[in-house]
């Protein structure tokens, strides 16, 4: 159980071009998805939390209008990223929350997507 | 200031000695601590968390962590490492709830461990 899966694993897209990433939550309704990037051999940097029906919360130094998140539903995030450019290559991670397990907060993390941007 | 350290970039071991991964933590209140495992290709796998009761944790794959409050430690033991250990280990914080009733993980750096045949 709580399986989180993304798709696309990979992509290689030219600069200036918007690519989305999916993240879904498949045998559970999340409550949060979490968005992360991460810089190679290093650790993950949160980027937003998004409640479902909700904007999502931004950390600070994050342009929110360059990484549009969207959350639709208890199933579902998408992570768009605008006008990509080479800086923005990087391994993005979702992670989610169960809907029933709200104490603990256990993140349940997708495989992550490998953007390239040329 | 909330943080994490994980002093150990990288450890390698031969298959069958013991591995201990060293966690230390900046908090200030009662901290949820939580170790994951990263292999390559495969999403963060949670390997074992602690938020309350008996200090020493146990986890999957044989694992086991114990909380030591006095020392702001929850180092990452394992009594017999297995080639398919190898792997990145991160050890994370979880915050208290926030206004969206959400904890965020403050992340270490990782230790890359190897292990040898």
């Amino acid at each position: 159980g709580a399986v989180v899966s993304q798709h696309p694993s990979r992509v290689i897209c030219k600069s200036g071009t918007s690519v989305k990433i999916e993240c879904r939550s498949l045998d559970f309704q999340a409550t949060t998805m979490f968005w992360y990037r991460q810089f190679p051999k290093q650790s993950l940097m949160l980027m937003a939390t998004s409640n479902e029906g909700s904007k999502a919360t931004y950390e600070q130094g994050v342009e929110k209008d360059k990484f549009l998140i969207n959350h639709a539903s208890l199933t579902l995030s998408t992570l768009t990223v605008t006008s990509a450019h080479p800086e923005d290559s990087s391994f993005y991670i979702c992670s989610a929350t169960q809907r029933q397990v709200v104490a603990s907060n256990e993140q349940f993390f997708g495989p992550g997507t490998r953007l390239t941007v040329l | 200031a909330q943080s994490v350290t994980q002093p150990d970039i990288h450890i390698t071991v031969s298959e069958g000695a013991s591995l201990e991964l060293r966690c230390n933590y900046s908090y200030g209140a009662t901290p949820y601590l939580f170790w994951y495992v990263q292999s390559p290709g495969q999403g963060l796998q949670l390997l074992l968390k602690y938020f309350s009761g008996d200090t020493l944790v146990q986890g999957i794959k044989g694992f086991e962590a114990e909380f030591k409050r006095s020392q702001s430690s929850f180092n990452l033991r394992k009594p017999s490492v297995h080639w398919s250990d190898a792997a990145e280990y991160f050890c994370a914080v979880g915050t208290r709830l926030n206004a969206g009733n959400n904890r965020k993980l403050i992340w270490g750096l990782g230790t890359s461990l190897a292990v040898n045949p």
